[in-house]
């Protein structure tokens, strides 16, 4: 089964660090990473996304970096806020014909004030 | 304004009983989703629908039924086959060919 492996499942980081959350996949046929957001009782929204032609995508303080030898990928939010504080999920799919989405399992984070 | 709607936000059922989720678009997207939620368990694929009158099991379809009879909706039958129904249930929209998928609100269902 596709899979795409997310850590951590948690994550608590003081107002103004860096957050820095992971994920590794294993289909090679993967071409578009995705990162999506989530509040409580919310749906998920797109975030920020990437394909794999580029090694780093940045915007604002949200920033993807690729790996693609590796097949890993991580999101970092800069000088993170307590409105930072979701479910952060990563997925990846094939975008040949209508590719569905492999998500990961989610990191809670946390920003204290 | 454009998007995507679920209801209920919540809906309860007693064990036994089938649950109709809705879920209805106005983004004229050609592909719908609906995705199953738990807590540490991300998404999960339920079914999914590329164009109206077709439609494709995802990862857990066991104890699930679907239609598309219009473009716009794509509800969610809940069976008394699903041996653990409650969860958060997500459904979310794409054009065709596209790859950002919108998602709604999300439904809380509880079976008792």
């Amino acid at each position: 089964q596709q899979q795409v492996k997310q850590s951590p499942q948690s994550l608590i980081v003081q107002k103004g660090g860096i957050s820095i959350i992971n994920c590794a996949y294993e289909n090679t046929a993967f071409d578009y990473f995705p990162w999506y957001q989530q509040f409580p009782g919310k749906g998920p929204a797109l975030l920020i996304a990437i394909r794999p032609d580029v090694s780093e995508k940045k915007e604002g303080r949200f920033t993807i970096s690729f790996n693609k030898s590796a097949k890993q990928f991580s999101l970092h939010i800069m000088d993170s806020q307590p409105g930072d504080s979701a479910t952060y999920f990563c997925a990846a799919s094939n975008l040949v014909g209508y590719s569905t989405l492999t998500f990961g399992k989610g990191t809670m984070l946390l920003v204290s004030p | 304004d454009g998007g995507i709607t679920q209801s209920p936000k919540y809906l309860f059922r007693k064990e036994g009983q089938n649950v109709t989720l809705s879920c209805e678009q106005n983004l004229n997207h050609d592909a719908m989703y609906w995705y199953r939620q738990d807590p540490g368990q991300g998404l999960r694929l339920i079914y999914y629908s590329q164009i109206v009158n077709d439609f494709q099991k995802g990862d857990i379809a066991e104890g699930y039924s679907v239609s598309r009879e219009k473009k716009e909706s794509f509800p969610l039958t809940v069976t008394s086959a699903q041996k653990n129904p409650t969860a958060f249930y997500l459904c979310a929209s794409t054009v065709a060919g596209g790859y950002e998928q919108y998602f709604g609100p999300g439904t809380r269902l509880t079976v008792t």
